[in-house]
């Protein structure tokens, strides 16, 4: 089955930098890789997610890239804030024939950004 | 909010206990997931359901079920309950399984601990 692996497991930033979170994964058939926030006592929340037809996705300060070649994606949030503070958690996810869906995530990434 | 709701937020149980756990969708989502988080295993697939249908399981124990209704809200029922079931239990959903319609929004979970 498919295995993702996420780097790294704890991030501290100044408040304005960049921060960047990457993801490999193993699976071939995977073409879909969403990106979730999550806060303490909340559920994951979805921030952006990108298909394989595609390299780069764009949405605001939130960007995510994908290399199928190496078969990794890395999330990058620029202009950090204190609000970005949360864990992050890449996923990578194939559609077997029966249009069935599961998501395999990452381990997850404590981001910290300092005032 | 995501529009997919969960309940209870809390449940604490003692070894042996089975309890159930309900989900209801966003409105007019078809596809529900399940997932478990735990501190040492991570978010986990257990089970998907579309439209009444069990379409894909993960790594669902024997002990747990779950079944999906007419008006499309799911329940996870865990039985036998050990220390270890001890966790938070996510519940995702999306519109339809295929093309671009298929991004999965998290509620916000249920706490269960087994005393």
């Amino acid at each position: 089955g498919e295995n993702v692996e996420q780097h790294p497991s704890t991030l501290s930033v100044q408040e304005g930098d960049s921060a960047v979170i990457k993801c490999t994964y193993s699976d071939s058939a995977s073409n879909y890789f969403p990106w979730y926030k999550q806060e303490l006592g909340k559920g994951p929340q979805l921030i952006i997610d990108i298909r394989s037809n595609v390299g780069e996705k764009k949405d605001q300060r939130i960007a995510v890239t994908l290399n199928k070649t190496a078969k990794h994606f890395s999330l990058h949030i620029t202009e950090t804030q204190p609000e970005d503070s949360a864990v992050y958690f890449c996923a990578a996810s194939s559609r077997d024939a029966g249009s069935a869906r599961q998501l395999t995530f990452g381990s997850g990434t404590q981001l910290t950004v300092l005032p | 909010d995501s529009g997919v709701t969960q309940t209870p937020k809390h449940l604490i149980t003692a070894t042996g206990q089975r309890v159930t756990l309900r989900c209801s969708p966003r409105s007019g989502d078809l596809s529900v997931y399940w997932y478990q988080q735990s501190l040492d295993q991570g978010l986990q697939f257990l089970i998907q359901y579309y439209n009444g249908e069990e379409r894909a399981k993960g790594n669902i124990l024997e002990r747990f079920s779950a079944q999906q209704f007419p008006d499309l809200h799911s329940e996870l029922n865990l039985s036998s309950l050990e220390l270890g079931d001890s966790a938070l239990y996510f519940c995702a959903s999306s519109p339809l399984v295929g093309g671009g319609t298929d991004t999965q929004y998290f509620g916000p979970g249920t706490r269960l601990t087994v005393l």
